[in-house]
Parts: structure tokens; sequence; C-alpha cells
């Protein structure tokens, strides 16, 4: 079993619809959850950052975390033909220079 | 002004050859990152360096060496290229050491290596 499981997917909605995005995990050590943007053809870009369990919006972004079920998800409300990229989770345990696991990150398309 | 700055964008090579990247940054980061991603786009760290000292060396090939002659720049030289090291790869940096468990880190905008 892989350490962080992503579904590549595609997925792809109508604009204006609900997305939620989801990643497991394995490791009962991750304390620090993020997710990423990368467009195509660029570098990723942080998105949401979460530290242990709980939610956390910003805008239109909503990130939940938990830990008890090793589940991380990503809600994207009004979504928009802008938000069509890929999306990667990714996470860390707390000590020392544990690096960051990402998923391999689900492709979305909006479509207007 | 580009934050995280890569060289080539693009690099095609025969097998054999070795060939070098170069990355840079103008944050006054300390942490500096290199990452592959394949073609399934799997993004896995290669390397980290803080303050030019390696502290992140995952199971890479001893053909793969990073050098950081100071803290803004982090380059990858690739030995004896093989078939399987296309990928794009990707440098990053981070305000600390931090960036390494959570802090953000910022990405350039990638390599594109294709060995044939």
């Amino acid at each position: 079993q892989k350490e962080v499981e992503q579904d590549p997917g595609p997925l792809s909605v109508p604009e204006g619809a609900i997305v939620s995005l989801n990643c497991t995990y394995s490791n009962s050590a991750f304390q620090y959850f993020m997710w990423y943007r990368q467009y195509s053809r660029k570098g990723p870009e942080l998105l949401m950052y979460t530290y242990s369990s709980g939610n956390k919006e910003d805008g239109r972004f909503t990130a939940q975390v938990d830990k008890s079920s090793k589940y991380i998800s990503l809600f994207i409300r009004d979504s928009q033909p802008s938000d069509s990229a890929t999306y990667l989770c990714a996470m860390s345990a707390y000590k020392g220079n544990t690096p960051l696991v990402f998923g391999k990150g689900t492709r979305l398309s909006v479509i207007a | 002004d580009t934050a995280v700055s890569q060289t080539p964008k693009y690099l095609v090579t025969q097998m054999g050859n070795d060939k070098s990247i170069k990355c840079e940054q103008n944050l006054g980061h300390d942490t500096m990152y290199w990452y592959k991603q394949d073609s399934k786009k799997f993004l896995k760290i290669m390397f980290s360096y803080n303050n030019k000292e390696l502290i992140i060396n995952e199971t890479v090939p001893n053909r793969f060496s990073p050098k950081s002659p100071d803290k803004a720049h982090l380059n990858l030289h690739i030995n004896s290229l093989e078939l399987g090291d296309s990928a794009v790869y990707f440098c990053a940096s981070s305000l600390t050491v931090a960036g390494v468990r959570g802090e953000t880190q910022y990405f350039g905008p990638g390599t594109r290596l294709l060995v044939l």
C-alpha cells in the first residue's frame, strides 16, 4: 500500500458545481496536510495548509482532515473554469527532516 | 521577477550523456529542493539543501549529484543518462527547513528532460 493514495481522475464537472477531492494515507505520524494546485506545464503552488485535524476555509476552498480515518478532503465551491488543474495532496510527519509525501494528483476539468 | 527559475526548460539528450539543470531563487530562502515528476504525475523528492548543506537525500542513483554553491542556487548534475530518467524535474525553495515538513514551498516551472 502506498503511503498516500489519491484517485487520479480525470474529474469533469460543470461550472458552479461543488467539487470534492480526497486522499487517504497510511502513516499515522503525518501531522501536516497540504493541497497543491498544478496548472498544465507549471510547477505546483500551495493552495491550502492544515496542521493536524479539523477544517480550514479560504474563500471557495475548504480543507478537511480526519486523522482517525486517515482521510483528507478539499472542497471547491462554485467551481470555475480557472479551477481546471491537477490537485495534489501532500503530507508529512512532525519529526526531523521527514519530507513531504505527495499523492499522484487528481486532474480536474471545470466545463463552462 | 521570477521567484524560482530553472534552466533549461526543455532538455532532449541521448542515453549515456551527462547533463546539468540549474536552479536559482531570489526569495532569500534558506532551503531548496529537487523533485522528480514522472509520466504518471507522481511527484517525489530527491534532495534538499539547507544553507548549502544536504539535509535530505532520498533513494536516488548516485548518477544524480546536487550542488549548492550558495543559498540561492541548487544545481543538479546527472551522469550517464538513462531512458528512465525522462521526467519533469522541479526545483523548489522554502523560507526555512520547516518547509521540509509543511512550510510553503515555492516551485519553479520545471525542466522537461527527455532521454532518447
